[in-house]
């Protein structure tokens, strides 16, 4: 299947952490992806996993991996209102392509 | 220096017109892709080459014809534009399936 998926909006208060939470597909992806897309921009890799990882921590970013429930979250810490984005979640399919999630746009708050 | 370049940035043009969009890349990737943004965001692959070869031709109008001349060019011409045609197209590269880059997008503004 292609359905990878994300909750819609989150909004969040500037300084406290944001979670953005993806449920993937392909239990084989070799890595998966965040992607995060500012207002009128083009797509900018925010961070990634290789599978065999549960955790990585990159930063004010932590990625957590969850194979059994291909479960994919992404924590922003000390959210800071240049945070304010889209974010999307993408793995790895067939030929290569990367299959998207529908984006989660957090808005952040002062 | 930009990995992954589109050109135009920009694009508006009317109903019925005939238009192409350039994308390079000078990362040495093997694959490029186009994929369209729609009004709601959600992106879609259209298509992926592989060394100039063709790999992914999703479920797009014939009107919609990619060209990789070689394996750093992948452009997009576009026959007898639709209004449904506005959206913003990303290129992109990959070495395998890593490696991912973008482009910084063409909004396309069909009127």
């Amino acid at each position: 299947g292609e359905d990878v998926e994300q909750s819609l909006f989150l909004s969040v208060r500037e300084g406290d952490s944001s979670v953005i939470n993806c449920t993937y597909t392909d239990s084989s992806s070799t890595y998966l992806y965040w992607y995060k897309q500012e207002p009128g921009a083009g797509l900018q890799l925010l961070t990634y996993i290789f599978s065999n990882m549960d955790m990585k921590q990159d930063q004010r970013l932590t990625v957590l991996l969850n194979k059994k429930d291909k479960h994919l979250s992404l924590r922003i810490a000390d959210t800071q209102t240049g945070d304010s984005a889209i974010y999307f979640c993408a793995e790895p399919a067939a030929g290569n392509k990367l299959t998207f999630g529908g984006g989660t746009r957090v808005l952040v708050k002062p | 220096d930009t990995a992954v370049s589109q050109t135009p940035k920009y694009l508006v043009t009317q109903m019925g017109n005939d238009k192409s969009i350039k994308c390079e890349q000078n990362l040495g990737h093997d694959t490029m892709y186009w994929y369209k943004q729609d009004s709601k965001k959600f992106l879609k692959i259209m298509f992926s080459y592989n060394n100039k070869e063709l790999i992914i031709n999703e479920t797009v109008p014939n009107r919609f014809s990619p060209k990789s001349p070689d394996k750093a060019h992948l452009n997009l011409h576009i026959n007898s534009l639709e209004l449904g045609d506005s959206a913003v197209y990303f290129c992109a590269s990959s070495r395998g399936d890593s490696s991912y880059t973008f482009g910084s997008g063409t909004r396309l503004t069909v009127v």
